[in-house]
This record gives C-alpha cells, sequence and structure tokens, in this order.
C-alpha cells in the first residue's frame, strides 16, 4: 500500500492567490483527518470526514479555509485568499474506523509557503 | 492552560538510556495517542491507547486514567529514536488537542 497521498509536497505562492492541497487517503479508510502545524501553535486538528460526510470542522480558523471529500479517495483543503499566516505544514492523515481501531496513518504533509 | 501538557519539551540521552516523556491532560478522553515525527517532518502513529499498557519493540505506552496522565518510554534508546514526540489526546468525536512536544535528541 502506498499509504496517505498529499500533493502538493511544497507549495510557495503569493499572497492572495488560491491554495489547493490535495489528499488521497489509505484505500478502505473511511476517515480523513486535515492538520495543520506551525511552529507556534504546534500541531492542530482543522477538520475530518467520516465516509466522505465533514463531521467536525470547528477547527478550521476561518471562512477563507475549505475542504471537500467529493468520494472516498479524495480530498482537498483549499484556502482562498491566502494569507502569509497561512504559511505551515498540512498534514492529511486517514483512518478506519471500527470497534478498536482509529489508529491515524499521516501523509508526508504539504509545505506552504505564503509570500 | 493547555489541554494537553508534555514534559520535558527537550530531552537529551545518550545512546543506551531509558528514557521517559510524561504526558498529562485535563479533558476526558476516549483515547491517548503518542506520536514520533522525524526530523524529516513524516509523522508516525506509535500507540493509541485508552487504558493500561502497550509495547511495540523498545517503546512501551502507559496510561493511568484516574491521574490523566500517560507515560512514553523508551529502552535502550538509539540515535535513531532521534525525534520529536506528541502525545494527543481524542475526545469523544475525534476531537483531538495536542502537546507541544518533546524534542529527544539521542547521542550515540
Amino acid at each position: 500500500d502506498a499509504g496517505v497521498i498529499q500533493s502538493p509536497r511544497h507549495e510557495v505562492t503569493e499572497m492572495g492567490q488560491e491554495v489547493t492541497l490535495r489528499c488521497k487517503p489509505i484505500s478502505g479508510h473511511n476517515s480523513l483527518f486535515w492538520y495543520r502545524q506551525t511552529m507556534m501553535r504546534g500541531l492542530e486538528l482543522l477538520i475530518y470526514f467520516n465516509n466522505n460526510v465533514p463531521i467536525d470542522d470547528s477547527g478550521m480558523p476561518e471562512d477563507r479555509f475549505s475542504a471537500k471529500m467529493p468520494n472516498a479517495s479524495f480530498s482537498t483543503l483549499k484556502i482562498q485568499p491566502s494569507e502569509p499566516r497561512d504559511s505551515a505544514v498540512y498534514f492529511c492523515a486517514s483512518s478506519l474506523t471500527s470497534g478498536r481501531a482509529n489508529e491515524q496513518f499521516f501523509g508526508p504533509g504539504t509545505r506552504l509557503t505564503v509570500l | 492552560k493547555n489541554e494537553v501538557e508534555q514534559s520535558p519539551q527537550n530531552l537529551t540521552a545518550q545512546e543506551g538510556e531509558f528514557i521517559t516523556i510524561n504526558c498529562s491532560y485535563s479533558v476526558g478522553i476516549s483515547a491517548l495517542h503518542w506520536l514520533q515525527q522525524h526530523p524529516g517532518g513524516g509523522i508516525v502513529s506509535l500507540f493509541m491507547l485508552s487504558s493500561g499498557k502497550k509495547k511495540h519493540g523498545r517503546l512501551i505506552a502507559t496510561i493511568n486514567i484516574q491521574e490523566k496522565h500517560s507515560s512514553l518510554h523508551i529502552t535502550a534508546s538509539h540515535p535513531r529514536d532521534s525525534a520529536v514526540y506528541i502525545c494527543a489526546a481524542r475526545l469523544t468525536g475525534n476531537q483531538f488537542y495536542f502537546g507541544t512536544g518533546t524534542s529527544l535528541t539521542v547521542i550515540p
């Protein structure tokens, strides 16, 4: 299994531009999580999906952020318009939610720099 | 006050030493996760536990629900164990609170 796949691995953009981060979860996993990691705030959960449905988006910082999961094998996190304070590493993780599971498998992350 | 507190923030050990990283939380949890983040940035889930103790190789994780405390132990530490270790408290419904991490350096 290829694990969780994220693209791009690195993104540099200018303030005001739209940024789209992509994630392919592990096949068969039914939960998907988007995290953001910064030096100041550490790791934060932004949103998670269960069976393609957003369950909790309370961690999404503001309306400029949106996430979608159109099918079980693909999710996007979009920032529009981007700001320098959005610079961070964004991780996607997936898990199989069952009676005893929930171990999460993390993707390699997307390092976003907004100039 | 953070919902999850880790200690120490930084730890340097000699190869072979026994290492303990502590995590205290103030919220009711459904599970506690220990994550390892390598210098290259990748994150690996080490343990998920809701009671007792789990062991995987040289790593041992324990949790005391009454005291709201968990520890991660590394026996016979090795330079390849150098990483940031993050404690994460998972509430019912998959809401997470993360510790700020413990940066471990094991010197040969």
